[in-house]
């Protein structure tokens, strides 16, 4: 059975400061996600990574995927207040077109002015 | 087609009633899947079809819980006797063959009373 572990899995972070959010995962998959979640509200996509090495970058974010070691970051540079929210990695498995996802239990990020 | 629709939004019921969730999935997309959230955790699969075929049930769809998809293009979720445990976000996303990504709704959010 598949398992996605984050860490940390709360983060208070002064403004302009940097982190690195990890996701590590049990077994071989074809794809990594990672969301952003506002209170009370749906999954916003934030990256696909699609192979060993992939980087994605937007804004003040960027991921990164390791298959080999099955782990991925999602940095943080440079902190704004509009980054507080809860981030999950979701790895796929597919099986017969069924590319289900299994999440992380996410990271609360606050972030303080 | 602007994405996932799914109704109602929020939806607050006695225990032991039964509701239903509607998911409308981006036109062009065969495959649907549902997930639950409960508070302060990631979403967890439910179930996903394959055009109007129940192709997986995840061992926490229990005997109360029943998904339709009749046409291959909707889904319903409908959860009888419900109980408190139920109280949850549900989920619903869509993606094809060409592109398995998931899209993903702005959710139901469930409060069993």
């Amino acid at each position: 059975e598949l398992k996605v572990e984050q860490n940390p899995l709360f983060l208070s972070m002064q403004e302009g400061k940097n982190y690195t959010i990890y996701c590590n995962y049990s077994t071989t998959s074809d794809r990594l996600y990672w969301y952003r979640q506002d209170p009370g509200k749906s999954l916003e996509s934030l990256f696909v990574l699609l192979s060993n090495g992939a980087v994605k970058q937007e804004g003040r974010l960027m991921a990164s995927l390791d298959t080999k070691a099955r782990l991925s970051t999602l940095h943080i540079t440079a902190a704004v207040h509009d980054l507080s929210a809860t981030y999950f990695c979701a790895v796929e498995s597919s099986n017969f077109g069924n590319e289900k996802l299994t999440f992380g239990t996410g990271t609360r990020l606050t972030i303080i002015p | 087609d602007t994405g996932v629709s799914q109704n109602p939004r929020h939806k607050i019921t006695k225990r032991g009633q039964n509701v239903t969730f509607r998911c409308d999935p981006i036109s062009e997309h065969n495959r649907l899947y549902w997930y639950r959230q409960t508070l302060g955790q990631g979403p967890e699969f439910l179930t996903y079809f394959q055009n109007e075929a129940q192709l997986e049930k995840s061992r926490l769809l229990s005997d109360r819980f029943s998904a339709e998809r009749p046409k291959g293009s909707f889904s319903t979720l409908e959860i009888q006797r419900t109980e408190q445990g139920d109280s949850a976000m549900y989920l619903c996303a869509s993606n094809s063959e060409s592109n398995t990504e998931a899209f993903f709704g702005q959710g139901t959010r469930l409060t069993v009373v």
